[in-house]
Parts: C-alpha cells; structure tokens; sequence
C-alpha cells in the first residue's frame, strides 16, 4: 500500500528566509509525487509534480521540490519564504504500480508560518 | 474563472436529515473525485467517475453517501439520514486522462456541519 509522512505539523521561517517542507513516501514502484497548498477556507491549489526525469522540480509561486529516491523523499523548498506563503501544505503520492484506480494519497499536512 | 465549482460553500443541518452537494468540474474533463477532509487531517478519497461510471468507492463510503453523474458532467453527493461524524469539508476535483500522472484539480470545497 502506498503512503506518505509529512513528519512535521508546523514549520516557522522568518520571511526571506529559504525554507523546506519535508515530505516522505513508501510506494512498491517508483512514485508520482505532488505538492498542494491550501489557504484556510478554501480547497487544495497544485503547486508542482514529479513523474519522471529531473530530480528538482520547479512549480507554481517560486516553489521547487527534490525527488530523492535513496531516500524516498520529496522535500518541497523555496529559496526566499514571503508571509503569504502562510498556509498548510499537503504532500501526495501515486503508486502508478498498482491496478485498478491509480488513488492519490494525501499526507496530513505541515502548516507553514511566516514570521515578518 | 473556468476552475471547479462546488455547491453549496457551507451547509448546516440537524442530525438524521439530508443533504446534497454539487460539483461542477472543469469542463474538458472526464474524471471527477469526491474527497472528505475532517481537521487536522488530509483529504481522504471518496469515489471517483470517469465520465459517468463510477468506477471506485472508498470504504469510508457508506450506504448512506451515495454519488451519481448522471451526463458524464457535474457531480451530485448526498448524505441520508447525516450524523455529526459527517461534520467535514467535502472536496471535489477533476482531471483529464494523463497515463496515471494527471493533475487533479480542486473545487473549493464544501463545510458540513452536523449538529
């Protein structure tokens, strides 16, 4: 069965800082890994995907993320935080391994906070 | 803006009555998911359609939620009979076919309280 951790439930970063939110996952093939951001109130907004090809990923809003398959990590990063990047992120995974309906699984989150 | 719609955004109701929710997809895609999200939690699949055969059901389905799309377009949840354990966020998303790596792409989602 496929799954993903989120390890941490908040991350603090003071703006300008660069700032990494950790996501791991355990799928029996090699995974498509996503990233969704979430304001409060409101649905999941796609930031970026990994499916095959380069490690480092580039996305929506100055975000990237690193597929690392030794360590089955997919770590999303953005070199300079801004305050409204304060949200909660979700990590997912797809085993594209497995039969029948390829399901997303969603890990619970990290909350990120800002600090000007 | 062409993104998912769903409807109503909030809905309170007594325990033991119905509820229905719509989804409007984006509307070039063939595939439509229903997710419950509770707090603290990420969303947790539902069921999902390609066009208008619903194809998988998650456990957490029971027979007390159904889903239909009926013209391969938007999407209907009802709840029957709803008790305060329904009490979450109900998300909607499509996508297009894309080999198993399609985007999914989510509504705004709506809040169900259950009192």
């Amino acid at each position: 069965a496929q799954s993903v951790a989120q390890p941490e439930d908040q991350v603090n970063v003071a703006e300008g800082n660069p700032l990494t939110v950790k996501c791991t996952y355990s799928v029996s093939g090699n995974p498509y890994l996503f990233w969704y951001v979430q304001y409060p109130n409101r649905g999941l907004q796609f930031l970026l995907k990994y499916i095959t090809g380069d490690n480092l990923v580039k996305g929506s809003y100055g975000f990237e993320a690193e597929f690392n398959k030794s360590q089955t990590s997919f770590h999303l990063k953005k070199p300079s935080a801004l305050v409204s990047d304060s949200a909660l992120y979700f990590c997912a995974v797809r085993d594209p391994v497995a039969g029948g309906y390829q399901k997303v699984t969603f890990g619970i989150g990290t909350k990120l906070q800002v600090i000007p | 803006d062409t993104g998912v719609s769903q409807n109503p955004r909030h809905k309170i109701t007594k325990r033991g009555q119905n509820v229905t929710f719509r989804c409007d997809p984006i509307s070039e895609h063939n595939r439509l998911y229903w997710y419950r999200q509770t707090l603290g939690q990420g969303p947790e699949f539902l069921t999902y359609f390609q066009n208008e055969a619903q194809l998988e059901k998650s456990r957490l389905l029971s027979d007390r939620f159904s889903a239909e799309r009926p013209k391969g377009s938007f999407s209907t949840l009802e709840i029957q009979r709803t008790e305060q354990g329904d009490s979450a966020m109900y998300l909607c998303a499509s996508s297009t076919y894309a080999g198993g790596a399609e985007t999914q792409y989510f509504g705004p989602g709506t809040r169900l309280l259950v009192l």
